[in-house]
């Protein structure tokens, strides 16, 4: 199984719409992330959250809000989704700072690619 | 602000060598990682460099150089799987920032 999951894989949606987009993660981290991607610009953050009651805002968060329901889920949703919206978006994982763990790397999801019309 | 530039694609040989340069001006450095990413997949973790010198784990290496904000990942006995985009991304106070990556492809 999966350690994070995202869901749904695929998305077409129209303008205008709201849509969320789920992650869940069984490696018990604290740390949660939402990434977009494009073409050309790479993984820009849009939130992220350090622990149930912690939400902060990424580079690119206009537009966009987070829900954390629970230390193992981690919600990104399009209030009023709009073409410039259509990425591939990530969601990642990591261990607390500091930690026993050397690296704290972030672990990613395989993905969800929404298209906006 | 945050700086960080990588090449946008590079092609070697199978077999070879291939280095990736990675040079970056961030306003804090906690230490720097390499993911590498296929088409349509997901980042994995490759390498974590924080002190100056060479980690090496299997054909991949990794180089840090704090003072020069430079940083490469070294790829040896290239196989076609290694076709991929390599992601370069320092650690600030909190979060990770990436490069845009750099496209390797591995020709026969």
């Amino acid at each position: 199984d999966a350690d994070v999951t995202q869901t749904p894989r695929n998305r077409i949606t129209k303008t205008g719409k709201r849509i969320m987009l789920e992650c869940s993660q069984t490696k018990g981290h604290d740390r949660m992330y939402w990434y977009r991607q494009d073409p050309g610009l790479g993984l820009r953050l849009i939130y992220y959250s350090f622990d149930v009651k912690d939400i902060n805002k990424g580079e690119i968060s206009d537009g966009y809000s987070v829900s954390r329901q629970a230390q193992a889920k981690f919600s990104l949703s399009l209030e009023s989704a709009i073409p410039n919206q259509t990425a591939l978006y990530f969601c990642a994982t990591s261990d607390s700072f500091p930690g026993l763990r050397t690296y704290n790397e972030q672990f990613f999801g395989p993905g969800t690619r929404l298209t906006v019309l | 602000g945050q700086n960080i530039d990588q090449p946008t694609e590079m092609t070697a040989t199978e077999g070879a060598i291939v280095q990736i340069n990675c040079t970056y001006q961030t306003s804090g450095f906690n230490g720097l990682f390499w993911y590498q990413q296929h088409a349509g997949e997901a980042p994995t973790f490759l390498s974590y460099n924080v002190l100056d010198g060479l980690e090496e784990k299997g054909r991949f290496s990794s180089f840090l150089s704090r003072s020069k904000g430079y940083s490469y990942l070294l790829l040896k006995e290239l196989q076609m799987k290694d076709s991929a985009s390599y992601l370069c991304a320092v650690k600030g106070a909190n979060n990770l920032f990436f490069g845009t990556g750099t496209r390797l492809t591995v020709i026969p």
